[in-house]
């Protein structure tokens, strides 16, 4: 059974870091590729970013490129979302997600529970 | 690529026929996936590949459409529907959600 468990969020204040963690089970984790989407009521879900499967290729949307840092540990099964400069509007539920194949450019075929991160002074 | 959802929400009963559509603002393909998401839990896969139903999902939702234009379609609506839909494409970076479609019960 996939199981994808997510971990790390809380409340932080602006300007201040986070690491969020996902340890993956049930499936051969470096043949997926893995992502990372946050939602918000206002902006709904938002694709941040994806790593294929060995973690050689990462791809971002242009709005994280340079604050946020997609990672994988393979020989631990865990992915890591790294949060920096952290801003009031990235407040979200921050969702791992599981790709359907190797590629970065799969659907996406399960997600984690997700974890908060509120972001306020 | 942008992806638009209509309509934003609906209400409807149970038995109706419910379809949605998502628009590419430009081609895709057939690389779309269609989620439900019910509140407090993660989205679940129901189509991809625009036509194809994910193992498990219940063969009242079928998918159809190509390139630009896309629905999701559920043939007899059931109590365990009412959620929020949602459509994604992965023909290219950066993947893209759709604004979602909120079913509720009328």
């Amino acid at each position: 059974e996939v199981q994808l468990v997510e971990s790390g969020g809380g409340l932080v204040r602006p300007g201040e870091s986070l690491r969020l963690s996902c340890g993956a089970s049930g499936f051969t984790f470096t043949t997926y590729a893995m992502h990372w989407v946050r939602q918000t009521p206002r902006k709904g879900l938002e694709w941040i970013s994806s790593m294929v499967g060995t973690g050689g290729r990462t791809f971002y949307a242009d709005s994280f490129q340079g604050r946020f840092t997609i990672s994988r540990d393979n020989s631990k099964n865990i992915l890591y979302l790294q949060l920096n400069s952290l801003r009031d509007d990235d407040t979200a539920t921050y969702y791992c997600a599981k790709g359907s194949e190797y590629s970065g450019s799969s659907h996406i075929d399960f997600w984690g529970q997700g974890t908060l991160v509120t972001v306020s002074s | 690529i942008q992806l638009t959802q209509s309509p934003s929400s609906l209400s409807a009963s149970v038995g109706d026929r419910v379809t949605i559509t998502c628009r590419a603002t430009q081609g895709i393909s057939s690389y779309l996936a269609w989620y439900q998401q019910k509140p407090g839990k993660a989205p679940k896969l129901l189509i991809y590949g625009a036509t194809t139903l994910q193992s498990g999902v219940p063969s009242r939702f079928s998918g159809s459409g190509s390139w630009a234009e896309f629905t999701l379609t559920i043939s007899s609506l059931q109590p365990e529907d009412f959620a929020t839909y949602y459509c994604l494409q992965v023909n290219s970076f950066p993947l893209t959600f759709g604004g979602g479609t909120k079913v509720e019960i009328k």
